[in-house]
């Protein structure tokens, strides 16, 4: 089925460990996103993509690292999980035709670090 | 100050209400605009996308105000399904896509 889809849907781990959330899209868009969003900041831009190997930082992209090796697929590691990086994780993809684009987004990936 | 400010709210209505929210945005350079409904932390979805003719959409009507650099959402005849956050999206950046949230507004409406 076409779509985006994020895993793990939920995830626990400690302090210290090293975390990835894929996200992986089927519809060959050419941007891709990561927001994590908490209470009282709404969606905060992560990292994005506007095309293979071809990565920027966004709001807060502290302690997390991206790639994107194939447009289809866009993995977030966090390198040395923090409690403050407890959060829900969205992934989103768009295609950006000219000035606008509808953005499309995973379910979510809920983190908790204790 | 945020780049994209909205009133969180809540803002709590009867049904067939009619409601309205805004939302500022500060770079007057930002090019497109949109609003999103999220239901309970789940995953955004668009709702729709603001012209600067102003759009409609059964009933919701979307407004964009470049010179005030504000964008509205009203909801007339509020329905228990539109109780939601309502998010507004800026794209901020010229020449790129990097879209930014607000930080929503809640609506409850109840019977």
């Amino acid at each position: 089925d076409a779509g985006i889809t994020q895993s793990p849907r939920y995830k626990i781990t400690e302090t210290g460990r090293q975390v990835t959330l894929m996200c992986h899209q089927t519809w060959s868009h050419s941007y891709m996103f990561w927001y994590r969003q908490d209470l009282g900041h709404g969606l905060r831009l992560i990292y994005y993509s506007a095309a293979a190997d071809i990565t920027d930082k966004g709001e807060v992209p502290d302690g997390y690292v991206v790639s994107r090796s194939k447009t289809e697929n866009f993995p977030l590691t966090l390198e040395s999980a923090t409690r403050s990086q407890t959060s829900v994780y969205f992934c989103a993809s768009s295609e950006f035709e000219g000035v606008t684009g509808e953005l499309f987004f995973g379910e979510g990936s809920r983190l908790t670090v204790l | 100050r945020k780049e994209v400010e909205q009133d969180p709210g809540p803002f709590n209505v009867p049904e067939g209400a009619t409601v309205a929210f805004n939302c500022t945005y500060s770079n007057s350079a930002s090019q497109s605009f949109f609003w999103y409904r999220q239901d309970c932390r789940k995953e955004p979805k668009l709702l729709m996308s603001v012209y600067s003719s102003g759009n409609e959409d059964g009933r919701f009507t979307a407004q964009l105000n470049r010179a005030s650099q504000y964008i509205s959402l009203l909801i007339r005849d509020s329905k228990l399904s539109d109780s939601a956050t309502y998010l507004c999206v800026v794209n901020m950046a010229g020449g790129s896509y990097i879209p930014t949230f607000g930080r929503g507004t809640s609506l409850i409406v109840h019977p």
